[in-house]
């Protein structure tokens, strides 16, 4: 079966950084995608690797390893409005998104 | 100015009734989809529709059957409600059909749905 893996919770101080991972077994890869979900909100996209590598956004980077079948989303210089769930989701060889259960973001003052 | 938007943000009902969410996009996009998130936060796709045409219709109960009028608009009817159904509905679009890699999705702001 395909699966995504992420911690349920995480903790971290703001001003500091943190680094949120997650493991993937799907049918194929064409791609994986991080999303941030604010409570009672809509996901909103935040990153999209294909290739091996990090791509950085600000203070979001996003890291994959296919080989490893592994991806992180690190988050710098933590702010208060960071507090969120934070989805991975991978696209797997039918172009079929398949998501995490998402890992829960508290930020600490 | 909303890019994806859905009514009602919030719909409590009894067992047995009929619901429907409304769903419309401005971004001009090709693909639409309707996603059930349950307690766990699992986002599980229901329905995708490409240009009005079904291109992806999950396991899901026959009681659910999306309509779309248009390419801007995917409604989502539910007959006969049970207390399972009880979960946030998200609305979602795309550029297109998902058979390229960076397809980002669009989502609205979900429809939370209690069943009594």
């Amino acid at each position: 079966g395909q699966n995504i893996d992420q911690p349920t919770e995480m903790t971290a101080t703001e001003g500091a950084i943190v680094q949120i991972n997650c493991t993937y077994q799907t049918s194929g890869f064409n791609g994986l995608f991080w999303y941030q979900q604010h409570a009672g909100e809509a996901p909103t996209f935040l990153s999209y690797n294909v290739l091996d590598g990090l791509e950085e956004k600000g203070r979001f980077s996003s890291f994959l390893s296919r080989s490893k079948g592994y991806s992180y989303l690190l988050l710098k210089e933590l702010q208060m409005k960071d507090s969120a769930s934070y989805l991975c989701a991978v696209l797997d060889s039918n172009y079929q998104l398949i998501w995490g259960a998402g890992t829960k973001l508290i930020i600490k003052p | 100015d909303t890019a994806v938007s859905q009514t009602p943000k919030y719909l409590v009902t009894q067992m047995g009734n009929d619901k429907s969410i409304k769903c419309e996009q401005n971004l001009g996009h090709d693909t639409m989809y309707w996603y059930k998130q349950d307690s766990k936060k699992f986002l599980k796709i229901m329905f995708s529709y490409n240009n009005k045409e079904l291109i992806i219709n999950e396991t899901v109960p026959n009681r659910f059957s999306p309509k779309s009028p248009d390419k801007a608009h995917l409604n989502l009817h539910i007959n006969s409600l049970e207390l399972g159904d009880s979960a946030v509905y998200f609305c979602a679009s795309s550029p297109r059909d998902g058979s390229s890699g960076a397809n980002v999705l669009t989502f609205g702001a979900g429809s939370r749905l209690t069943v009594l």
